[in-house]
């Protein structure tokens, strides 16, 4: 079964408003990603988070991780019509390194 | 944009062709994977190579067969391509020697199998 669990699974907001996804996952972690796929497009990364770690920010995106509830959380601010697309979570565990992609989160930004 | 392609981006083919798509990358990544995603769902890991010579079946079982000859070429085939197999297909690349395993992806294959 699929390490990560994105919810909500479709979100709609207004241009300007804050969207937030999270990421559930099962079983213990070396760090957790989020990638971004625009319709009919590959996947591109947004931001990598330890599992040493607990926040991170990259311009307008905001992660966070509870190691202890086995969740993360993706926070765009100030959203605009670009960040239309959907958005996975991805977890890296023991020593493979590939990582496990959730179902992805389908974010709609109306302008 | 990553240095990763991938060719065709749309592909129409009857049942029982044989095809093949193709993956390159100018990083010289020595990981690249392969991964099929139907419309609004998550992706699957079909197959996978650390290296030259190197290839790994993922999670999903797949009747597609991989290659890895050069580092920066990993072709997919489906000797015969049935309407099952009507799928985006997705390629991605990583540096190992990097611990974050980020990936990068090509812009994907979208197959119909009619």
């Amino acid at each position: 079964s699929q390490q990560g669990e994105e919810d909500p699974q479709a979100l709609s907001i207004q241009e300007g408003e804050n969207a937030t996804m999270n990421c559930s996952y099962k079983t213990s972690i070396n760090n957790l990603q989020w990638y971004r796929q625009n319709s009919g497009r590959g996947l591109v990364h947004l931001i990598l988070i330890r599992s040493n770690e607990r926040e991170k920010h990259s311009g307008r995106l905001r992660v966070t991780l509870d190691t202890s509830k086995k969740s993360s959380s993706l926070l765009i601010t100030a959203s605009r019509a670009a960040d239309t697309a959907s958005y996975f979570c991805a977890t890296s565990t023991g020593g493979s390194y590939i990582p496990t992609f959730g179902r992805g989160t389908s974010l709609i930004v109306h302008p | 944009e990553a240095d990763i392609y991938q060719t065709p981006r749309y592909l129409v083919i009857g049942t029982g062709k044989k095809i093949t798509l193709e993956c390159s990358q100018t990083m010289g990544h020595d990981k690249m994977y392969w991964y099929q995603q139907d419309p609004g769902m998550e992706l699957h890991l079909i197959h996978y190579s650390y290296g030259v010579n190197s290839t790994e079946k993922g999670d999903l079982s797949s009747e597609s067969t991989v290659s890895r000859i050069r580092t920066e070429h990993f072709p997919l085939t489906l000797e015969s391509a049935r309407p099952s197999h009507t799928s985006q297909y997705l390629c991605a690349s990583s540096d190992p020697r990097r611990s974050t395993d980020t990936q990068y992806f090509g812009p994907g294959t979208r197959l119909t199998v009619l």
